[in-house]
């Protein structure tokens, strides 16, 4: 089955510590995207990528990185300059950069203490 | 910037019709889709309206207005598996095209 998945579903860390989240899909898909969802409020664009090699800064990429060294594979590593990490990290993928259809993965829920 | 507003939360009965309002803000629209996201699971693709006017998908429609700034998720004959949260998100120039979600509105579907 297609789709794209995320692991690990949980992930704790201590303060200071830099913590890397996966993301990877077999959709075949050029765009792919990390986005933040704290509690009650809707997603927020951390950082996007429209090709392999390439990717841009969304609205909250202080304190996040990513590569995108193959198409397939779209890593966020979560440093510890993010000043409040603990959140729900969905990550994305279409079949372009401006499809009106994105495809989410299950998610990883981050709690840094 | 984009603005979205969406209520926080609706209620209703199963087999009942609800509408969910979403108006927004935006720099050189190109379109306004809706989201479903059940409580911490993904959110999936519902509908895209792009131009004026109503798009239907089953029990799921959505309709926009551009010249009001507006759009609403209408769901028919609601079951149980309809709570979730639904989330408006807009395409637009000023956020290179890449899509301003929404803060989400509860949907509560009541026996």
């Amino acid at each position: 089955d297609g789709g794209i998945t995320q692991s690990p579903k949980y992930l704790f860390r201590k303060e200071g510590q830099n913590v890397t989240l996966s993301c990877e899909q077999n959709l075949n898909h050029d765009a792919m995207y990390w986005y933040r969802q704290d509690p009650g409020q809707g997603l927020r664009l951390i950082y996007y990528s429209q090709i392999v090699n390439d990717f841009q800064k969304g609205d909250i990429a202080e304190g996040y990185s990513v590569s995108r060294e193959k198409k397939e594979s779209f890593p966020l590593t979560v440093t510890s300059a993010q000043k409040n990490p603990t959140a729900f990290y969905l990550c994305a993928s279409s079949i372009e950069a401006t499809a009106y259809e994105q495809y989410f993965g299950p998610g990883t829920r981050l709690t840094v203490t | 910037g984009q603005s979205l507003e969406q209520p926080s939360e609706v209620t209703a009965v199963e087999g009942a019709i609800v509408q969910i309002n979403c108006t927004y803000q935006t720099s050189g629209f190109y379109g306004l889709s809706w989201y479903q996201q059940h409580d911490g699971g993904a959110p999936t693709f519902l509908s895209y309206n792009a131009l004026d006017g109503l798009e239907e998908t089953g029990r799921f429609s959505s309709f926009l207005s551009r010249s009001d700034s507006y759009g609403y998720l209408l769901l028919q004959e609601l079951q149980m598996k309809d709570s979730a949260s639904y989330f408006c998100a807009v395409r637009d120039q000023g956020s290179a095209r890449q899509l301003t979600f929404g803060s989400g509105t509860q949907l509560t579907v009541l026996p």
